[in-house]
């Protein structure tokens, strides 16, 4: 059974980047897309863009500018990082398993999700 | 870009059916998917490709898919089912990920 496990830090000061990883275990990285979705305080889900077994990636439209995801296969880990953060970055940040292909696919294993703030 | 509309809250009594839409331009023919979240915890699936359910997830748990709504209904609904839920698609234009704005289930 996969499993997810995020690691970054949860204070990111304004303007600096966010960086998160998500290490996969269990399950083989391909076939599938490594995605990110966030949750600002009180708010609902917000997707932020994924990645494939090849390093192809597709972003939300809203955050394309500023966000990367990559892929190491050697550590089967996935990262993100999203650069010149504001106060309204401030969010509990997952990552997921995107299984069924990006036509019609769900999430079907989430990682425990990590409280990022974006304090001075 | 593809939008879902839910409603922000929908309550009702233990035992009742409890059910929530997801409103989109002909989302029937789209897959939509849902999940349940409950405070402080990832969101699970809880139905897939319309009407499917993962393992573990009770009998209870069901969904359609038709035109420009889909819905999900929960039937003899218990105290543990109050949580909010969210449905997805694919917009398969852009392939980005779409989720509905969510609706929180009270349980009276």
């Amino acid at each position: 059974q996969v499993q997810l496990q995020q690691s970054g830090p949860g204070l990111v000061k304004p303007s600096e980047t966010l960086s998160l990883t998500c290490t996969v275990s269990g399950d083989s990285i391909g076939t599938y897309h490594w995605n990110w979705i966030r949750q600002p305080p009180g708010k609902g889900l917000e997707w932020i863009g994924h990645v494939d077994y090849s390093g192809s990636t597709n972003y939300n439209p809203s955050l394309r500018s500023r966000v990367s995801v990559s892929l190491d296969t050697s550590k089967k880990q996935f990262s993100l990082t999203l650069k010149s953060v504001t106060a309204a970055d401030t969010a509990v940040y997952f990552c997921a398993r995107l299984s069924g292909g990006t036509g019609s696919g769900c999430f079907d294993s989430w990682g425990q999700g990590a409280q990022v703030t974006v304090s001075s | 870009s593809y939008v879902l509309t839910q409603p922000p809250s929908v309550s009702v009594a233990p035992g009742k059916t409890a059910t929530i839409t997801c409103g989109g331009n002909n989302i029937g023919s789209k897959s939509v998917h849902w999940y349940q979240q409950k405070p402080g915890q990832a969101p699970v699936l809880v139905i897939f490709y319309d009407g499917d359910r993962p393992s573990g997830i009770p009998e209870r748990f069901s969904g359609s898919n038709s035109g420009s709504t889909a819905a999900l209904s929960i039937s003899r609904v218990e105290a543990g089912d109050e949580a909010d839920y969210y449905c997805q698609v694919c917009d398969t234009g852009s392939d980005h990920v779409v989720f509905g704005g969510g609706t929180k289930l009270t349980v009276l």
